[in-house]
């Protein structure tokens, strides 16, 4: 079975400041990493993911995330957030191999304060 | 990029009556598509994986007499709310997906269903 750990709920950070939204995944099989941004009352859109290859990743609105096999994370960062980063942020996991299906994190709430 | 789109964005219905929610890919042809509840403050729960031209596959504690689904062509998918009640408010979202191992869900906008 898979699950996602998102380990902070709430991550209030200033105007221009570096953040890092943690993410932590147990699986028994490989699997791909996503993060996806929830705007209020939207749907969600992804923000990068990882398949293979290089473990950083670049993804949009200056988003990068590295996946840690070892510590088996996929922690988001951004080194300057702007007021329009303030969104509900998931990360997600999919198994490798068979099936398509979504397992999400319980969401982090990142708030940035002008 | 993919879009997805849902019909409708939000509705209102009275309790015991039916409410069918609809999910469409439109640039692409979605072998798979998935339904989620997502109740405030939290994270997305997956209900049902549904792929074109077969019955749905339902999550564990997901009622399939009440949540009917509907996967006819290879770009629509319906959820059908029956005999909805006060508890069935939420924000429903869909999402898509072409064949293929490591393509990306596409995910449509959200219905909020609120049951008086």
């Amino acid at each position: 079975a898979q699950s996602v750990t998102q380990l902070d709920s709430q991550v209030p950070v200033f105007e221009e400041a570096p953040v890092e939204l943690r993410c932590n995944y147990s699986s028994s099989v490989s699997v791909y990493l996503f993060w996806y941004v929830q705007y209020p009352n939207q749907g969600l859109q992804l923000l990068l993911k990882y398949l293979s290859g290089s473990t950083l990743v670049k993804g949009i609105n200056g988003f990068e995330a590295e996946f840690n096999k070892s510590q088996t994370s996929f922690h988001l960062r951004k080194p300057s957030v702007h007021i329009s980063d303030t969104a509900e942020y998931f990360c997600a996991v999919r198994r490798r191999g068979t099936g398509n299906q979504f397992y999400f994190g319980t969401g982090t709430s990142l708030t940035v304060i002008p | 990029g993919a879009v997805v789109s849902q019909h409708p964005s939000w509705v209102i219905c009275k309790s015991g009556t039916s409410v069918k929610i609809e999910c469409r890919s439109l640039d692409f042809q979605a072998t798979t598509m998935f339904w989620y509840r997502q109740f405030p403050k939290q994270s997305l729960m997956l209900m049902a994986t549904s792929n074109e031209g077969s019955k749905a596959t339902y999550e564990q504690g997901v009622e399939k007499d009440k949540f009917l689904i509907n996967h006819a062509s290879l770009t629509l998918s319906t959820l059908t709310v029956t005999s909805a009640h006060p508890e069935d408010s939420s924000f429903y979202i869909c999402s898509a997906s072409t064949s293929g191992p490591t393509d990306t869900q596409y995910f449509g906008p959200g219905t909020r269903l609120t049951v008086l």
